[in-house]
Order: C-alpha cells, then structure tokens, then sequence
C-alpha cells in the first residue's frame, strides 16, 4: 500500500541555520511527490513537487528538496531559516493511475528560534 | 485568480447536532476534492469531484458523511449527526490537472463537543 513518512513530528532551529525535513514513501512506481506547507491560520500552500527529470527541484521561499529513488526519500532543505518559516510541512505522493488522492505524512512542525 | 474559499472556518457543534461545510473552488476547476486532518494524524482523503459526479469516495468514513456538488460549481459536505470522533479540520482542495497540483482552502476546523 501507498504510504508516506515523516519521521520527525518536531524540529527546532535557530534563525538562519541550515534546515532538513525527511520524508520517506512507499509506492509502486515512479511517484509524483509534493511538499505542502501550513502557517498558522493558513490553508495547505505548495511548496514544490517532483514528477520527473532532474531529481533536485526548486520551490518556493528558497526550499528544495532532492528525490532519490534508491532510498525512496524525497527530503526537504533550506540552506538559511528564516523565522518567517515556522509551520507545519507535509509531504505527500500521488495521484497514481486509478486514483487523484494525495496520501500524507503526518507532518513535520517547524520552530524557529531567533 | 481567487483561491478556494471554504466556509466556515470554523464550527463548534453539539454531538448529535448537524453541520454544514462549504468549499468553492477555484473557478473553472473541474476536480475537488475533500479531506480530513484529525488532531495529531496525516490529511486524510475522503472524495473526489469530477464537475458534480462523485469519481472516488473511497476515504469517506460512514453513511454520515454526504457530500454533494450540484451544477459542478461549489460543493458542501454534510456531517448528520455528529459524533465526538468527526473533530478535525476539513480542507478542500480543486485542481485543473492533478499531476500539476492541487490548491488547497484555508480549512474549516470542527469541534464536536
């Protein structure tokens, strides 16, 4: 079965150090992978995705994340937090071939210490 | 281009009681679609939308759960009647393509007391 991993419920930085959030999913071919993000108050907003080609993508608010197939990863960085980026981060696969849903993580809270 | 709105953003409600959730997707968006966050756990799926035929309702948890999207604009999800278990906050997403992305709403959060 479909499934994703994020094996960090919590993570604390300092204001401008480096950041990793590790995402890890179990599927039966090449899968589109997502990561959301929610700021308090907000809705569910994208970050960035991957569906094929280079393996390392770019998104928005200076965050990529990097799939790599060997280790089923899809793990989000910024080199430089900002605090502006404490929220909760998703990872999410799909849709496949039968079926348009997302499956999710159970996220990732980020806090930001300044 | 506005966003999906849904409303309310929120509701505290009696067991028992019924509640009404409402999303309107992004406009010309053909695909919405429901999901479910109970408190410490994934997003959920519950239904999919393609215009106003229902393409997979696989995630919806029980006959409590109605879901309608008439005339292929906005959609509404049902809860009748409510039980303790159905807290959580309710998002709604639309899409053009979904192997492009889907937009999510800001969430309606539930509180079944």
């Amino acid at each position: 079965a479909q499934s994703v991993t994020q094996p960090d419920i919590h993570i604390t930085v300092s204001e401008g150090a480096s950041l990793e959030l590790r995402c890890n999913y179990s599927y039966g071919a090449t899968p589109y992978l997502f990561w959301y993000v929610q700021s308090p108050g907000q809705g569910l907003q994208l970050l960035l995705k991957y569906f094929s080609g280079d393996t390392l993508v770019q998104g928005i608010k200076g965050f990529e994340a990097e799939f790599k197939r060997s280790q089923s990863s899809f793990n989000l960085r910024k080199p430089s937090v900002h605090w502006s980026d404490a929220a909760e981060y998703f990872c999410a696969v799909g849709p496949s071939y039968n079926t348009d849903k997302l499956i999710f993580g159970t996220g990732t809270r980020l806090q930001v210490f300044p | 281009e506005a966003g999906v709105t849904q409303f309310p953003s929120h509701s505290v409600i009696e067991k028992g009681q019924t509640v009404t959730l409402r999303c309107d997707p992004i406009s010309g968006h053909d695909n919405l679609y429901w999901y479910r966050r109970v408190m410490g756990k994934e997003i959920k799926f519950l239904l999919h939308f393609v215009k106003e035929s229902k393409q997979d309702e696989s995630g919806m948890p029980n006959n409590r759960f109605l879901a309608e999207r008439t005339g292929g604009t906005y959609s509404t999800l049902k809860v009748q009647p409510a039980e303790l278990e159905d807290s959580g906050v309710y998002f709604c997403a639309s899409s053009q393509d979904p192997r492009v992305g889907y937009t999510f709403g800001s969430g309606t959060r539930l509180t079944v007391v």
